[in-house]
């Protein structure tokens, strides 16, 4: 069965700040797929990145970064110099990699809040 | 620009009286999602179609049902509200080729 578990529940961090939000996976499938979505508080899922699982290279953009690691299962999200803008609640997610229907397993989230 | 869109935003019924919300797509993607998601949790599968093809999730309730009259529509209607079914529905598309879903803004429902 397929499981992601987000540890953090809620951060708050003061602007400028680094944070990093943890995620880590289970699954025994040996091609999937990882994302990170972003919830502001008007509702909306924004779709941030989708990492495969052969490829293990860490991303960057702007002041997000993302860092994978199969030999722990984890897929951290970093936010360099948080802004306001940043608070929301983050989800990662797990998805097979297969033909047909590939629903997303959810983490609970992480609720991010950036102070000024 | 391409979009995921529902309407509306905001829906508030009664108790019991049934309640349609809908999505549409110009993504042109063939599979479309409903989920739904209550205050502090992850978002639920409710049911999703790959083109025409109609997959409920085990635990839906039979009080939801879903209808694509084509490629850019799809309906989540509520047959009977409960109290319990107030919640946050989101839509969301993905093309057949692809993994990322997008998804729209969200229907809030209240039911009174």
């Amino acid at each position: 069965a397929q499981k992601v578990t987000q540890a953090q529940t809620e951060i708050s961090v003061v602007e400028k700040e680094d944070v990093t939000l943890d995620c880590v996976y289970e699954t025994r499938d040996t091609t999937y797929y990882l994302f990170w979505y972003k919830q502001p508080p008007s509702g909306e899922l924004v779709f941030l990145i989708r990492r495969n699982s052969f490829d293990e290279q860490n991303e960057i953009s702007g002041r997000y970064s993302w860092n994978f690691q199969k030999s722990t299962s984890s897929f951290n999200f970093t936010i360099t110099a948080s802004q306001v803008v940043d608070s929301a609640v983050y989800f990662c997610a797990l998805s097979e990699a297969r033909s047909g229907n590939t629903p997303l397993v959810f983490g609970k989230g992480t609720r991010l809040s950036v102070i000024a | 620009d391409a979009m995921v869109i529902q309407n509306p935003r905001y829906q508030v019924t009664q108790f019991g009286k049934p309640v349609t919300l809908s999505c549409s797509q110009t993504l042109n993607h063939n599979v479309m999602y409903w989920y739904q998601q209550k205050s502090s949790q992850a978002p639920k599968l409710l049911f999703h179609y790959y083109d025409k093809d109609f997959n409920n999730e085990a635990d839906t309730p039979d009080n939801f049902q879903s209808r694509r009259p084509n490629t850019s529509f799809c309906f989540l209607d509520i047959r009977s509200p409960g109290l319990g079914d107030a919640a946050m529905y989101l839509c969301a598309t993905r093309s057949g080729s692809s993994y990322e879903q997008y998804f729209g803004p969200g229907t809030r429902l209240t039911v009174t």
